[in-house]
């Protein structure tokens, strides 16, 4: 599986917009990129995934770099719920075999939230 | 309206029991993990179902035993506990159809947190 880098941890003040970088260098050309979050004591949830064009939904934006080799979430104005550990997974186009469904989480970023 | 639940919620017991954590999904969804996320945060798949059958086995101990009664129920079954085990264990669920687009967005349940004494 191509790997992702994240920084450990970033910190935010509430109302501020969040950049959360993600490289992946080896990402392969049918690779699609995802983001996922666990608040604390929860489950991850679904944020958002690309694979080449930026993408916008109602909980963030993705920025998609013209090479693939890195995205950045864009949370545009966090809310102390939004505190949480945001993974950056790849995920390939056709996921069969041994591979079907496979979510292969990193540490992530801890993302603190200042009021 | 619970999407993926598991029950129950915290599990404490000892070692060298046989304890089962339960899983559902009222998503209509083809597809069911579990997930097992330990003291120092590592979420990592377990298993995944595609239609009750077993597709993924990540070189689990074959002390924990899957079992998929139908498409809306996986359950996870832990024979002769361990310190080890000790963990929050994750159901999840997705329509799955392996494109690693939008149907393969995975719901996770609230976790089970198994504590081994």
């Amino acid at each position: 599986d191509a790997k992702t880098t994240q920084p450990n941890s970033m910190e935010s003040n509430e109302e501020e917009p969040v950049h959360l970088p993600c490289n992946h260098s080896t990402i392969s050309g049918t690779d699609y990129i995802h983001w996922y979050r666990q608040l604390p004591s929860q489950g991850p949830e679904y944020v958002i995934h690309g694979l080449t064009s930026n993408v916008n939904n109602r909980m963030a934006s993705l920025a998609i770099a013209e090479d693939r080799k890195s995205s950045t979430l864009i949370l545009h104005r966090a809310t102390l719920r939004d505190a949480a550990v945001y993974y950056c997974i790849l995920r390939p186009l056709w996921a069969g075999g041994t591979s079907y469904g496979k979510l292969t989480f990193g540490q992530g970023t801890i993302l603190t939230v200042h009021p | 309206d619970t999407a993926v639940s598991q029950t129950p919620k915290y599990l404490v017991t000892q070692m060298g029991n046989d304890k089962s954590i339960k899983c559902e999904q009222n998503l209509g969804h083809d597809t069911m993990y579990w997930y097992k996320q330990d003291s120092k945060k590592f979420l990592k798949i377990m298993f995944s179902y595609n239609n009750k059958e077993l597709i993924i086995n990540e070189t689990v101990p074959n002390r924990f035993s899957p079992k998929s009664p139908d498409k809306a129920h996986l359950n996870l079954h832990i024979n002769s506990l361990e310190l080890g085990d000790s963990a929050v264990y994750f159901c999840a669920s997705s329509q799955g159809d392996g494109t690693g687009g939008e149907a393969d967005t995975q719901y996770f349940g609230p976790g089970t947190r198994l504590t081994v004494l």
